[in-house]
């Protein structure tokens, strides 16, 4: 399996409720980014946290990062519509400039919020 | 704002034609992505640049070659296109801050059809 795994590969929820999506990985990490695509569109990114760091909030958004089990998750409160989007997690691995330069991206969880 | 903009949106050839994809940015990054984006494969890198004229190989490279001649631009070059090169593209550039992989920004993505 790839590095950056999101887990679920699909949520559905109504308006109101809250959406949890998972992330792993396996090796050591400098930061772990969390992305939102709608559909047909580019990738925005929505929050970094750093290895050394355990939670970060922005807005309704809330991520955890437990670096002994490699995991990360994205908390979306109170959701909405506008919502709807995949969600990626890419991890920075680090590395030299020239070769580590570059982060790795999961597969994405779809979410549907329903009004 | 940090602006990634990409020559096209929609792309529409015929198998061994020569495509070139343009991407620019607007904000002095170092650093300039490119990717390809298929259903149940993620994000996957073809070609990074770290600096102008300075490349790397991504994840999949193999029927792809890249240019960045000027800092703001970096340009795929599929000399010869084929059918399983279908997909959507996406350009992204970020800031090395000397130790870290920054956020990175993704232009809009260009959907090329190969026929």
């Amino acid at each position: 399996s790839q590095q950056g795994e999101e887990d679920p590969q699909a949520l559905s929820i109504q308006e109101g409720e809250n959406a949890t999506m998972n992330c792993s990985y396996k090796t050591s990490i400098n930061n772990l980014q969390w992305y939102r695509q709608n559909s047909g569109r580019g990738l925005v990114h929505l929050i970094l946290i750093r290895s050394n760091e355990r939670e970060k909030h922005s807005g309704r958004l809330r991520v955890t990062l437990d670096t002994s089990k490699k995991s990360s998750s994205l908390l979306i409160t109170a959701s909405r519509a506008a919502d709807t989007a995949s969600y990626f997690c890419a991890t920075d691995q680090g590395g030299i400039k020239a070769a580590g330069n570059k982060l790795t991206f999961g597969g994405g969880t779809r979410v549907l919020v329903k009004p | 704002d940090v602006k990634v903009t990409q020559s096209s949106r929609y792309l529409v050839k015929r198998t061994g034609e020569k495509v070139f994809l343009e991407c620019v940015q607007d904000m002095d990054h170092e650093n300039m992505f490119w990717y390809r984006q298929d259903p149940g494969l993620g994000l996957r890198l073809i070609y990074f640049s770290y600096d102008v004229k300075m490349k790397e190989k991504g994840d999949i490279p193999e029927g792809y070659s890249v240019s960045r001649e000027k800092k703001e631009r970096f340009s795929l070059i599929l000399e010869s296109a084929s059918t399983n090169q279908t997909s959507m593209y996406l350009c992204a550039s970020s800031f090395w801050n000397g130790l870290y992989q920054e956020t990175q920004y993704f232009g809009p993505g260009t959907r090329l059809l190969v026929l």
